[in-house]
């Protein structure tokens, strides 16, 4: 079974420019979460989509967004970059069904470095 | 913020059994322990998790004290491989979001 997918792997952007992330979770997973990993901070959780509805938010602010698609696949957003955004943005998925344990299952990642 | 406190490193010697202590004093009743580490420039890979048994599985053990203060991951026979950050979690059941500590880098000496 193929494990999650995150693209692209690395990004550079600029201050003030917006940039979208994609992650594929895997097959018959339904819930897919997004974390920033950053040297300071280390890993910290940024929401969690499950059916297309957001389930939990982390403490970031307003220009970070996601949403999630039918198919589970979701994406993740940053509007108006600043240098502090740079990070190793993680997605995980999980199955979430019902009396299931559910292990998250990470992607490899995606890093942005903001210039 | 994290409910957990870990050591920041620790060595271990290759082939022996690796420690990894975890306090979370402020567990509540339906709180899980979980573990999970991070090898270098992957992402987190699920070890173990467990409530208030010790639990057992391919990979680690862990051991939990009778007042669910504290608990032990336990890698018996570490290998090189098993050189990454351990981060230590507590969450309410299965659908909690997972917070992130600052966990612990071990380091396998050869």
């Amino acid at each position: 079974k193929a494990g999650v997918t995150q693209t692209p792997r690395y990004l550079i952007k600029t201050r003030g420019q917006q940039v979208t992330l994609s992650c594929s979770p895997i097959s018959g997973h339904r819930s897919v979460s997004w974390y920033q990993q950053t040297p300071g901070q280390g890993l910290q959780f940024l929401f969690e989509y499950f059916s297309e509805t957001q389930r939990n938010k982390g403490n970031f602010p307003g220009r970070f967004s996601g949403r999630q698609f039918s198919n589970s696949r979701s994406e993740m957003n940053v509007s108006t970059l600043e240098l502090g955004d740079s990070a190793l943005y993680l997605c995980a998925s999980s199955l979430r069904a019902s009396g299931t344990y559910n292990e998250q299952f990470f992607g490899p990642g995606t890093r942005l470095t903001v210039l | 913020d994290a409910k957990t406190t870990q050591p920041t490193s620790m060595d271990c010697a290759e082939g022996r059994a690796a420690n990894l202590p975890c306090n979370h004093s402020t567990i509540s009743g339906n709180e899980y322990v979980y573990w999970y580490r991070q090898i270098h420039s992957q992402g987190p890979q699920y070890i173990i998790h467990g409530l208030k048994n010790n639990e057992t599985n391919e990979m680690a053990s862990l051991i939990i004290t009778e007042d669910r203060k504290s608990s032990t991951l336990i890698l018996p026979h570490a290998t090189l491989r098993d050189t990454a950050v351990y981060y230590c979690i507590v969450r309410v059941g299965r659908d909690d979001k997972i917070i992130f500590g600052k966990g612990t880098r071990l380091h396998i000496l050869p």
